[in-house]
């Protein structure tokens, strides 16, 4: 079955300093990819996603990219800030003949000042 | 409404004793998830309705978990005789249609069993 790999947290950064959070994936065909964020009390929230191979999605200053060849989709921010500071999920659309969709586990990131 | 809306944001109860937590989803949103979500865990997925379709229940842990959604309007979650290893925030989610586009969270219910 489908499946999402996200790497362990927590992430600790200083602020400004350049995100990755890798995300891969296993899945049949090319399904859309979604990174949802949750900020601290909250539920989740979408941040970007990507419908097909080699598409970038981007919002707020994250960016990840759709990469068929090595089933990825790792989230990437130039220079992160305080505010950042949430737990990430990487997640695969629903297939088959299943509704449910599948989430990886969430990675912590910690941004310093 | 203008988002998923989840009540009580909070709620502490007796081990024991029964709870009901309630979700009112984006109008229109034919598609309902329930979620529990343990202290720096990821998210366990709970029941599944669509329409009027009958809910995948799959992800139940026990007999002492059920929900119920009338159409496409509210869904309550009830847990009966609350253990302590229930506390987690639990998280509602809809979406337009089956499968899963872009999915809508509540900010959940935090369920603290004493």
């Amino acid at each position: 079955g489908d499946s999402v790999t996200q790497m362990e947290g927590p992430v600790t950064l200083s602020e400004e300093a350049f995100l990755t959070i890798n995300c891969t994936y296993t899945a049949t065909g090319y399904p859309s990819l979604f990174w949802y964020v949750q900020y601290p009390g909250e539920g989740l929230q979408l941040l970007l996603k990507a419908t097909k191979a080699d598409d970038k999605g981007s919002n707020k200053g994250f960016e990840a990219t759709y990469r068929k060849e090595t089933t990825s989709f790792h989230l990437e921010k130039g220079s992160v800030q305080v505010s950042d500071s949430a737990v990430y999920f990487c997640a695969l659309p629903a297939s088959g003949g299943s509704y449910i969709p599948t989430f990886g586990r969430g990675t912590s990131l910690i941004v310093h000042p | 409404g203008a988002g998923v809306s989840q009540s009580p944001s909070n709620k502490v109860t007796e081990k024991g004793k029964d709870v009901e937590l309630r979700c009112d989803p984006i109008s229109g949103h034919t598609a309902l998830y329930w979620y529990r979500q343990r202290l720096g865990q990821g998210l366990e997925f709970l029941i599944y309705f669509q329409g009027n379709s009958a809910p995948d229940k799959s992800g139940l842990p026990s007999d002492r978990f059920s929900a119920e959604r009338t159409g496409e309007s509210v869904s309550t979650l009830t847990i009966q005789r609350t253990q302590q290893e229930d506390s987690a925030v639990y998280l509602c989610a809809s979406s337009l249609g089956s499968g899963w586009t872009e999915a809508f969270f509540g900010q959940g219910t935090r369920l603290t069993v004493v």
